[in-house]
C-alpha cells in the first residue's frame, strides 16, 4: 500500500534563506506531483515528476525526483513572503488503481 | 475560463439528510475525483472515475457515494451525513494525453466545499 511521507510539517524561515521539503513514499510510484494551497483557497498544481531524475524549476521552487530512494524533494531558494503557504506532495497509484495519496503537507511560513 | 466548480461552496446540515454536492468541468477530462482534506491528515481520496461510469473507491469512500453519467459531472452523495464526514471537499479533474504531457498529469482542483453535519 503506497504511503507518502512528508517532512517537516511546519517551517518558519527567514527572508533570503534556503530550505529543502522532503516528501517520501513507501512503494513504487512514477508520478509525483507537487501542490500549492494558500490559506482558505484550494490547490495549485506546481510541478509534475514523471521519471527518475527529473528535475523541474519554476522561480524560487525546484522539484526534484529519485525514484530508487523513493524520495521527491522541494527546495526553495532565497525564499520571499509571498511563497508563504502550504505545499503538499502526492503520489500516484499505478498498479491496476489510479488513486492519489497525499502527504500530509508543509505550512512554510517566510518571515520579513 | 477552464475550471473546475462545485456547488454549494458552503454547507451547513443535520445528520441523516441527505445530501448532493455538484462537481462540474468544462476542460472534456476523463479522470475526475473527490478529496476531503481534515487538519493534519492532508488530501484523502474518497473516489474516482477513470471515465463515464467508471468509478472506484479511493482511500476513504465509506458513507458516500458517486456517479458518473456524463463526462462533465461528477457528484458526491451523502445519504446520511455524520458529524465525522464535517470537513472540506475538494473536486478534481484531469485530462488524458493529447500532445502535451503536462495536461495529461496535471489535476485540475475546484474551489472546495465546506461541510459542516451537526
Amino acid at each position: 500500500e503506497l504511503k507518502v511521507e512528508q517532512n517537516p510539517l511546519f517551517l518558519s524561515m527567514q527572508e533570503g534563506k534556503n530550505y529543502t521539503i522532503y516528501c517520501n513514499y513507501s512503494t513504487t510510484s512514477d508520478r509525483l506531483y507537487w501542490y500549492r494551497q494558500d490559506p482558505g483557497k484550494s490547490l495549485e498544481s506546481l510541478f509534475v515528476l514523471l521519471s527518475n531524475g527529473a528535475v523541474k524549476q519554476e522561480g524560487r521552487l525546484m522539484a526534484s525526483l529519485d525514484t530508487k530512494a523513493r524520495l521527491s524533494t522541494l527546495h526553495i531558494t532565497a525564499a520571499v513572503h509571498d511563497l508563504s503557504a502550504t505545499y503538499f506532495c502526492a503520489a500516484l497509484t499505478t498498479s491496476g488503481t489510479y488513486k492519489y495519496i497525499f502527504g500530509t503537507g508543509t505550512r512554510l511560513k517566510v518571515l520579513a | 475560463e477552464a475550471q473546475v466548480t462545485q456547488n454549494p461552496r458552503y454547507l451547513i446540515t443535520v445528520t441523516g439528510k441527505k445530501l448532493t454536492v455538484t462537481c462540474s468541468q468544462n476542460m472534456n477530462h476523463e479522470y475526475m475525483s473527490w478529496y476531503r482534506q481534515d487538519p493534519g491528515l492532508g488530501l484523502r481520496q474518497i473516489y474516482y472515475s477513470m471515465n463515464v461510469e467508471v468509478t472506484d473507491k479511493g482511500d476513504v469512500p465509506e458513507g458516500y457515494k458517486v456517479s458518473r453519467k456524463e463526462k462533465r459531472n461528477f457528484p458526491l452523495i451523502l445519504e446520511s451525513p455524520s458529524p465525522n464526514q464535517t470537513s472540506l471537499y475538494f473536486c478534481a479533474s484531469r485530462g488524458r494525453a493529447s500532445g502535451s504531457i503536462s495536461s495529461y498529469n496535471e489535476q485540475f482542483f475546484g474551489p472546495g466545499t465546506r461541510l459542516t453535519v451537526l
